[in-house]
This record gives structure tokens, C-alpha cells and sequence, in this order.
């Protein structure tokens, strides 16, 4: 079965610096997916940014860009300028490819960021 | 923002009661998935959908059941609530079956 550990279970980090949080996953599977999620104090689960397995080049969207380590199956979430509405639980999850929509999203417990003024 | 309700989206009910949540997508997805969350457990998949009247489960399903007659409605039901299942529910739903979109969740409390 496959885990998703998230060790920081929270991090701090001051507006306009950069913050990384860890995340890493453990899998015997080669082809997989990977997702970060971002869950304001509004609830909402929010998709931030996705990585393919079969894909060297890390993801990146905007201010957020993911440092995939496949060897070492750690999947860290790099921030950068951080503003005060990227304070949120941020939650990292695992995919493995296969029949579409059988395979469950698999989450880690969650990183609680602060972003202060 | 991919279209999708939930409702209620707060829910106080008795120990013993039915409750039935609604998903609701306006996008056409083929896919859709409840989830509860859990202090500590993070979210887990309870049951999904990958049709019209094609459900399966998931990894906690004991005590839940769905129903999908319509591609844009997804019901889960607690046929007698317990307290275990206080908790606060999110419905996805996903287009080819790996990005999954959230609804805003419903919070579920039994008393």
C-alpha cells in the first residue's frame, strides 16, 4: 500500500519569503501521480499543482514549483513571495496510474502554514 | 472554479438517523468521489463513481452507501448514524480520472 508522509506538521515563514514543505511518499510503482493541495481556513480543497511520474522536469505554476526526486520518492513544495492568503493547510497525495478513476487519492497528514506580516 | 455543490453543507442529526449528503456537478465529469476528513487521518476515500449507476468503494465504507442515477448527482447515505461518522465531507469530482476537484464540503456532526 502506498504512504504519503508529510514530516512538518507546521512551518511558519515571513510575507514575501520563500518556504518549502516536504513531503515524501513511499510506493514500489512506477507510474504515478502526484498533487499538491491547499485547504484555506474556508475548507476548500484547492489543487495547486500536479507532477507526473514518467516527467523529469519539475511542475511548475506561478509562485509554486515542486522539487521531484523520483529516486528518492520525495515530492517538496517550494513557495516563493509568500502572501498572507497562502496561509493553509497544505496537504501532499499520491496517485499510481491505472483504470481511470479507480485509483484513490492517497494523502499525507498535512502541513499547517503560516504566513506572517 | 470546477462546478460543484454539496448540501447540506451543515448537518446536526441524531445517533440512529438517516442522513443522506448531495454532490452536485454542473461540469460533466465522469468521475466522482466521496471523501471524510479526519483530525489526524487526513482525507480518505469512502466510495466513487466512475458512471452513471457504477459505484464502487473505497477504504472506509462500512456504514455509507451511494447512489448515482444521474451524471451530475452523486448521494451518499448514512442509513444510521453513528457518532464515528461525525466529520466533515468532501465530494470530487475528476474528468479522465487522476486531477480531482473539490466541492466546499459538508460538516457532518451526530450527536
Amino acid at each position: 500500500a502506498q504512504t504519503v508522509t508529510q514530516s512538518q506538521p507546521e512551518m511558519s515563514v515571513q510575507e514575501a519569503e520563500t518556504v518549502t514543505l516536504s513531503c515524501t511518499y513511499d510506493t514500489s510503482e512506477n507510474n504515478y501521480y502526484l498533487f499538491w493541495y491547499k485547504q484555506p481556513p474556508s475548507r476548500q480543497m484547492i489543487l495547486v499543482i500536479r507532477q507526473e511520474a514518467y516527467k523529469q522536469q519539475n511542475a511548475t505554476e506561478n509562485r509554486f514549483s515542486v522539487n521531484f526526486q523520483k529516486a528518492a520518492k520525495s515530492f517538496s513544495l517550494k513557495i516563493s513571495d509568500s502572501q498572507l492568503g497562502d496561509t493553509a493547510m497544505y496537504f501532499c497525495a499520491f496517485m499510481k496510474s491505472g483504470k481511470g478513476g479507480s485509483e484513490k487519492l492517497v494523502f499525507g497528514k498535512g502541513t499547517k502554514l503560516t504566513v506572517n506580516p | 472554479d470546477a462546478g460543484i455543490t454539496q448540501s447540506p453543507r451543515h448537518k446536526v442529526t441524531e445517533t440512529g438517523t438517516p442522513v443522506t449528503l448531495r454532490c452536485h456537478q454542473t461540469e460533466n465529469h465522469r468521475y466522482m468521489y466521496w471523501y471524510r476528513q479526519d483530525p489526524g487521518h487526513g482525507l480518505r476515500l469512502i466510495h466513487y463513481s466512475y458512471g452513471v449507476k457504477d459505484t464502487d468503494k473505497g477504504e472506509v465504507s462500512d456504514g455509507y452507501s451511494v447512489s448515482r442515477s444521474k451524471t451530475e448527482d452523486f448521494l451518499l447515505t448514512l442509513e444510521s448514524a453513528t457518532s464515528s461518522q461525525t466529520s466533515v465531507y468532501f465530494c470530487a469530482i475528476s474528468e479522465f480520472g487522476f486531477e480531482q476537484y473539490f466541492g466546499p464540503g459538508t460538516r457532518l456532526t451526530v450527536t
